[in-house]
């Protein structure tokens, strides 16, 4: 257990359903971060929230929309998706302001769009 | 582009052998993570080594770093068919902490 959970762990979904993913960490730390992993690709970044506050959007769909409404929640919303983004969902936390930046991952949401 | 390189895609081994592998990247670091990913899993992090740090251990790890080279391994010794996962190096960008760019991995498969 690395303190960060994940809900659900496997999502299967429409094209025209609206569901969330849940992320919870139980480290006290101030940052989160939302992560999708595709076969054969690296780790994309999606999100980042540090003290709440989202401090970096990587060019992700709007079809994809975070919330953090602590800095012990994350939250991510989904609505429209495409096949393609089937992937698995990772969410991860750590303590910045330190001069390094381990990360700590949940174990992932497994979502197949239909 | 992306930052880590990981090298080779994929490795078989017997147990008992030593397993390296190699990691790339591109640009100056602050510092150079490994971690593990089990199968459909979250990744757990390994070891961390600061750009100023050419070799580090950690049971039967050890990483070095070259940052000349811009380049890092793992080597894990005595390999137990429990260290099959993927093993990602993840570099942390100077000036940018909270950006940790992942590579594509090395599957490793530890055979008994």
């Amino acid at each position: 257990e690395t303190g960060v959970t994940q809900t659900p762990r496997h999502l299967v979904m429409g094209m025209t359903n609206k569901k969330s993913l849940k992320c919870e960490q139980h480290l006290g730390h101030n940052a989160m971060y939302w992560y999708k992993q595709s076969a054969k690709k690296p780790l994309e970044l999606m999100f980042v929230y540090n003290f709440k506050e989202q401090t970096e959007n990587n060019s992700v769909p709007s079809r994809f929309s975070p919330e953090c409404p602590n800095s012990s929640h994350l939250f991510l919303h989904l609505h429209t998706l495409q096949p393609e983004d089937s992937a698995l969902y990772l969410c991860a936390s750590s303590q910045t302001g330190g001069t390094y930046n381990e990360q700590f991952f949940g174990p992932g949401t497994r979502l197949t769009v239909l | 582009s992306q930052q880590g390189e990981e090298d080779p895609q994929a490795l078989s081994i017997q147990e008992g052998e030593n397993a390296t592998m190699n990691c790339s990247y591109k640009t100056s670091i602050n510092n150079l993570q490994w971690y593990r990913q089990n199968s459909g899993r979250g990744l757990v992090h390994l070891i961390l080594i600061r750009s100023n740090e050419r070799e580090k251990h950690s049971g039967r790890l050890r990483v070095t770093l070259d940052t000349s080279k811009k380049s890092s391994s793992l080597l894990i010794t005595a390999s137990r068919a429990a260290d099959t996962a993927s093993y990602f190096c993840a570099t942390d960008a100077s000036g940018g902490y909270q950006k940790v760019t992942f590579g594509i991995g090395t599957k490793l498969q530890v055979i008994p």
